[in-house]
């Protein structure tokens, strides 16, 4: 089954050591997006990437940081996770062209800051 | 879009109630409304999509209407299932924008 898929499901790092978290797709789809969300919160986009172009959000700190090496993965690097950092990733995608910009996600990763 | 709110943010019913959830969003550039529903463990999955003021969508025991109007959407559980125990996520999107803003979700409980 084509899908989004997110490695590691649990994460657990610690304070100021950087992390990588992954998402590869089997959708083909051109964009692909970065949400955060911390407990009990609306999922915040971080930043997507609209084929190879990185469209960040204003408000993302620069602690974050993505790669998207071909069509079927992207990461997300926190170069110095703090505590706040804690949350839950979830990656997206979407294709353009398709009707009203319908994204997939994967089950995300639940990041712990110790 | 901005400010996206939901209520209430918990439920918790018996098996065979019916339940209603609500969005509400900046009625201003709106384009889409998409609605998630997000399982414990598992990816969200998409419920529906709905672009036109007075749009209603239905999937089984589940349905949704919009009034881009006013700024608001509602959802529905005829008869909730033990299964139906989830977070229920809106997202409106505005026009001229790809990305999708999220309200904070109904989580749903439902009680066998």
């Amino acid at each position: 089954d084509a899908m989004v898929i997110q490695n590691p499901r649990y994460q657990v790092t610690q304070f100021g050591k950087p992390v990588t978290l992954s998402c590869s797709q089997t959708l083909n789809h051109n964009v692909m997006y970065w949400y955060q969300q911390k407990s009990s919160q609306a999922p915040k986009l971080l930043f997507h990437y609209y084929d190879k172009d990185f469209n960040n959000e204003a408000d993302t700190p620069d602690n974050f940081q993505s790669r998207r090496p071909n069509t079927s993965f992207c990461f997300l690097d926190i170069r110095s996770p703090g505590l706040g950092d804690a949350a839950m990733y979830l990656c997206a995608t979407s294709r353009t062209g398709l009707s009203v910009n319908e994204q997939f996600f994967g089950p995300g990763t639940r990041l712990t800051v110790l | 879009i901005l400010n996206v709110e939901q209520s209430p943010q918990s439920l918790h019913v018996q098996e065979g109630d019916s339940t209603n959830f609500t969005c509400s969003f900046p009625s201003s550039n709106f384009y889409a409304l998409h609605w998630y529903r997000w399982e414990t463990a598992k990816s969200p999955e998409a419920l529906f999509v709905m672009t036109l003021n007075g749009d209603e969508k239905k999937k089984g025991r589940i349905s949704a209407t919009l009034n881009t109007k006013e700024g608001y959407s509602y959802l529905y559980i005829k008869g909730s299932q033990p299964e139906d125990s989830a977070t229920y996520l809106c997202a409106p999107r505005g026009t001229g924008r790809r990305a999708l803003t999220f309200g904070s979700g109904t989580r749903l409980q439902v009680q066998p």
